[in-house]
């Protein structure tokens, strides 16, 4: 299974809007609503922010939020602040018990 | 609270077999409806799903690595382990363990960095 592609970067300033994409295919994020993002700070444990294309667990922050379109997921940042800087990756099921993760991307505040 | 912690040897020698442990406290591994699973990150990559498994013994594997992976679970000592076997200098990674529900990661463990070198 290949990775779910994410833009390398994204960036905003304090206070505005950042949205990530996660583009596969019908076979994997247009198939399943399995879809899910990680918030990830370097040499820390990745932490669950989005799962089923669009849910929060408790106590994210409704700053984010997920949604999908076809064979893409998005996820949104809004309300930019200086601890969301940090790298993010989706993930979606593939069926056949299988999962993938995207090619990550780095969030920017500027 | 769920809580996961890795441990593993560290540093493993090409060829060699690499075991790996993830403990699981503050909540119970027999319960059904869930997957443990294992993730790595090599240096400056992203993240890869190595596969999974349900206190059953229910085993998911990635395809890319099903030849070389082993998971098995020991409910008893509240323990998910992974082995890699043949494993080369592109298997050195961080590695992470993560309670899988509802199609999601929500607890994870720190990560061990584990180091493939002669």
């Amino acid at each position: 299974q290949s990775a779910l592609t994410q833009p390398p970067s994204a960036s905003g300033s304090p206070g505005q809007s950042v949205t990530i994409s996660c583009t596969g295919t019908s076979s994997d994020v247009g198939g399943y609503n399995f879809v899910s993002w990680y918030q990830h700070y370097p040499g820390k444990a990745p932490k669950l922010m989005i799962y089923e294309v669009s849910k929060r667990p408790s106590g994210v922050p409704n700053r984010f939020s997920g949604s999908k379109s076809g064979n893409t997921a998005s996820l949104t940042v809004s309300g930019l602040q200086a601890e969301d800087e940090a790298d993010y990756y989706c993930s979606s099921y593939v069926g056949s018990e299988i999962y993938v993760f995207g090619t990550g991307t780095k969030v920017t505040v500027l | 609270q769920v809580q996961l912690q890795e441990s593993g040897p560290g540093l493993v020698k090409p060829s060699q077999t690499l075991p790996l442990t993830c403990t699981v406290s503050g909540g119970s591994i027999s319960s059904g409806g869930y997957f443990w699973t294992w993730i790595r990150q090599p240096a400056g990559k992203g993240l890869e799903w190595i596969g999974r498994i349900n206190n059953s013994g229910r085993t998911n594997y990635n395809p890319s690595l099903q030849s070389r992976v082993t998971m098995s679970v020991d409910t008893s000592k509240r323990q998910i382990s992974l082995i890699l076997s043949s494993v080369t200098a592109a298997d050195t990674a961080v590695y992470y363990c993560a309670k899988n529900e509802h199609g999601a990661l929500d607890y994870w463990g720190q990560g061990t960095l584990v180091t493939v070198s002669s």
